[in-house]
């Protein structure tokens, strides 16, 4: 089973609203991983999470906060959006071998409109 | 860091032609080269990947060409059919560092 569920598939939001978008997985991978997509885009890396700890932070807004409660979820929270950040968030996971890049599955995406 | 340029940005074929989409990287130390393709309101799926160690993999109807001292990978699919239709990223990565995606190829497909 190679499946990442992620939820809520679509979501509308004001610019003073909190949210949060939900990540699973249960195929033991220790990495997980949240990306952007901007329509006609490739996933763009958020954050990057190895054996439950924050490894990569690619200079995003501090609006957006992850989370990684345990091994199988993420949660990336969300706060003060502005109409810009609609788009399409992509969880994805893989095994983590330290200095070497594992096959990332990728999950359903949340579509995001900020309003 | 690491740069991948893919091309052709959209490729249309008759269904039953083959199709060739080319990646090209910047990173010698890129060892792992994974290709997705994304459906309309999905998430990207992969289809094949290679590593360094590898010229070429083939999994049915998809294979993947790898060109180390060119710096280059390659993606081609045979007997093409309309639920091929998608859109296609290739990706690479050096091992310290995570994928760097290619921005993306629309293959078409038409009956």
């Amino acid at each position: 089973d190679t499946e990442v569920t992620q939820t809520p598939k679509h979501l509308v939001m004001g610019m003073t609203n909190k949210k949060s978008l939900k990540c699973e997985q249960h195929m033991g991978h220790r990495a997980m991983y949240w990306y952007k997509q901007k329509a006609k885009k490739p996933p763009e890396l958020m954050f990057v999470y190895s054996y439950e700890k924050l490894s990569i932070n690619e200079s995003v807004p501090s609006r957006f906060s992850p989370e990684c409660p345990n091994s199988s979820l993420l949660n990336l929270h969300l706060h003060a959006l502005q109409p810009e950040d609609s788009a399409l968030y992509l969880c994805a996971s893989s095994q983590e071998r330290g200095d070497r890049q594992e096959t990332q599955y990728f999950g359903p995406g949340t579509r995001l409109l900020v309003l | 860091g690491e740069n991948v340029e893919q091309h052709p940005s959209t490729l249309s074929v008759q269904e039953g032609d083959s199709a060739v989409i080319k990646c090209t990287y910047s990173d010698s130390a890129s060892n792992y080269f994974p290709w997705y393709k994304q459906e309309l309101g999905k998430g990207p799926q992969l289809i094949i990947d290679i590593r360094s160690n590898v010229g070429e993999k083939k999994d049915q109807r998809i294979a993947v060409t790898l060109n180390k001292t060119a710096k280059h990978f390659s993606l081609h699919i045979t007997e093409t059919q309309p639920e091929d239709s998608a859109v296609y990223f290739c990706a690479a990565s050096p091992g310290y560092s995570t994928l760097t995606f290619g921005k993306g190829t629309m293959l078409l497909v038409s009956p």
